[in-house]
């Protein structure tokens, strides 16, 4: 196991309404990015956070949107829920640059919009 | 762009024989490559990663994938499957100047007992 963690493991929200998922990062990793996995689908990064600054986005519109914190834990926000946002959000943690480290994976937030 | 295709989305195969899963890539710079393993209803874990040097990459699991560089291709192999083997598995890339991984969409692998 990693030492990656999110909260909750599965969350059902209604459609319009907000969430936040969390991740702790792997001791002494500073960069964390957020992928969002689909059904049947692979995961689709997101955005990156390295040091409280973002660090890259993906094609995700701005109701998606991410903080982290002094000790490297990250929150992933998304307003305005649609449908097809039901999805598994994947973070994960990487010491610095990728080519040095791989990034640990956390077991996911399973979210579900109805 | 980047973008990585896994040629089969399903691959059945019986226990102890050989098994490949196709991947190929495009990018327009080097890349760095890699196979995550997705076990049901848990995130990714690593099988395996090319950086540079060895073309052919050892992994964990006995996995083994060679990089192909003329072909754009980073193919993954195991010589005997098991049925623990039984997972998703993801091919993925990365650019030397940028930090995001891009996964293929995926080989959903089957061990026939």
């Amino acid at each position: 196991e990693t030492g990656v963690t999110q909260s909750p493991t599965h969350l059902i929200k209604t459609r319009g309404q907000q969430v936040t998922l969390r991740c702790s990062s792997q001791s002494g990793h500073n960069t964390v990015s957020w992928y969002q996995q689909a059904l049947g689908q692979g995961p689709q990064f997101i955005f990156q956070y390295y040091r409280e600054e973002e660090n890259g986005r993906g094609n995700f519109p701005p109701r998606f949107s991410g903080l982290q914190f002094p000790n490297y834990s990250s929150e992933l926000n998304v307003n305005a829920l649609e449908l097809d946002d039901s999805a598994l959000y994947l973070c994960a943690s990487t010491l610095g640059r990728l080519r040095n480290t791989e990034a640990f994976f956390g077991q996911g937030t399973r979210l579900t919009v109805v | 762009a980047q973008s990585v295709t896994q040629l089969d989305s399903q691959v059945p195969v019986f226990e102890e024989a050989p098994v490949e899963l196709r991947c190929n890539y495009s990018s327009s710079v080097s890349v760095y490559l890699f196979w995550y393993v997705q076990y049901p209803n848990q995130g990714l874990q690593l099988l395996l990663k090319y950086l540079s040097g060895s073309t052919l990459v050892k992994g964990i699991n006995g996995f083994e994938a060679e990089f192909n560089k003329s072909q754009t291709s980073f193919h993954l192999r195991k010589p005997s499957v098991h049925i623990s083997d039984t997972a998703e598995y993801f091919c993925a890339v990365s650019e030397n100047r940028d930090d995001k991984i891009i996964f293929g969409k995926g080989t959903r692998l089957h061990i026939l007992p």
